[in-house]
């Protein structure tokens, strides 16, 4: 499976935008990128997914680079709810349904 | 409507003793997954359902671990006997059928999180 590499931690302050990186220059084709986010003392929730055009939710927005290499998701206005590992997850369109987690991205929002 | 139910929140055992965990999927969800989350790290599947059939075990432990899904809704993981090192948390997820990877949404319970001493 294509592998994904986030910043361990990051920090931004409560009521700015957020933007999370996460390269994945092995991309295939046939790969969605989707983001997870995990709460503590909770299981991961499901944020975002897209395969090529830019997507926006009530969520949050997924930034994806032209060439598929790397993407952001972009939280407008972070709050102290926001707080939470971030996971970046490449899934193959056609193939099994396992997710494959990396350690994510441990975001704290500072008030 | 309800989300995946799990059961209990927490569980503190001695090793060699057995454990079962319980999860309740999303009404209407076939897919059934057990995952396994190791301090600091990512969700780790164990085995996945479809309906009553395991179709994917390969991460399953099958030496002291053991899951089943007999009517193909709820479903249940044990550890027969635990030691320390399955100390984790233990979360369920589900997803609608029919999906593939691409498209597909796991709804995750809120884990067990499981002490061995």
């Amino acid at each position: 499976d294509a592998k994904t590499t986030q910043p361990n931690s990051m920090e931004s302050n409560e009521e700015e935008p957020v933007h999370l990186p996460c390269n994945h220059s092995t991309i295939s084709g046939t790969d969605y990128i989707h983001w997870y986010r995990q709460l503590p003392s909770q299981g991961p929730e499901y944020v975002i997914h897209g395969l090529t055009s830019n997507v926006n939710n009530r969520m949050a927005s997924l930034a994806i680079a032209e060439d598929r290499k790397s993407s952001t998701l972009i939280l407008h206005r972070a709050t102290l709810r926001d707080a939470a590992v971030y996971y970046c997850i490449l899934r193959d369109w056609g193939r099994d349904d396992k997710i494959i987690f990396g350690k994510g991205t441990r975001l704290h929002i500072l008030p | 409507e309800a989300g995946v139910v799990q059961s209990p929140r927490y569980k503190i055992i001695e090793k060699k003793q057995p454990v079962a965990f319980w999860c309740n999927p999303i009404s209407g969800h076939n897919t059934l997954y057990w995952y396994r989350q190791n301090l600091g790290q990512g969700p780790e599947l164990l085995i996945r359902y479809e309906n009553e059939e395991a179709v994917d075990d390969s991460q399953l432990p099958k030496d002291r671990f053991s899951a089943e899904r007999l009517k193909g809704v709820d479903s249940t993981l044990k550890i027969q006997p635990a030691e320390l090192g399955d100390s984790a948390v233990y979360l369920c997820a589900s997803s609608l059928p029919g999906l593939a990877g691409g498209m597909n949404i796991q709804y995750f319970g809120a884990g067990t999180r499981l002490s061995v001493l």
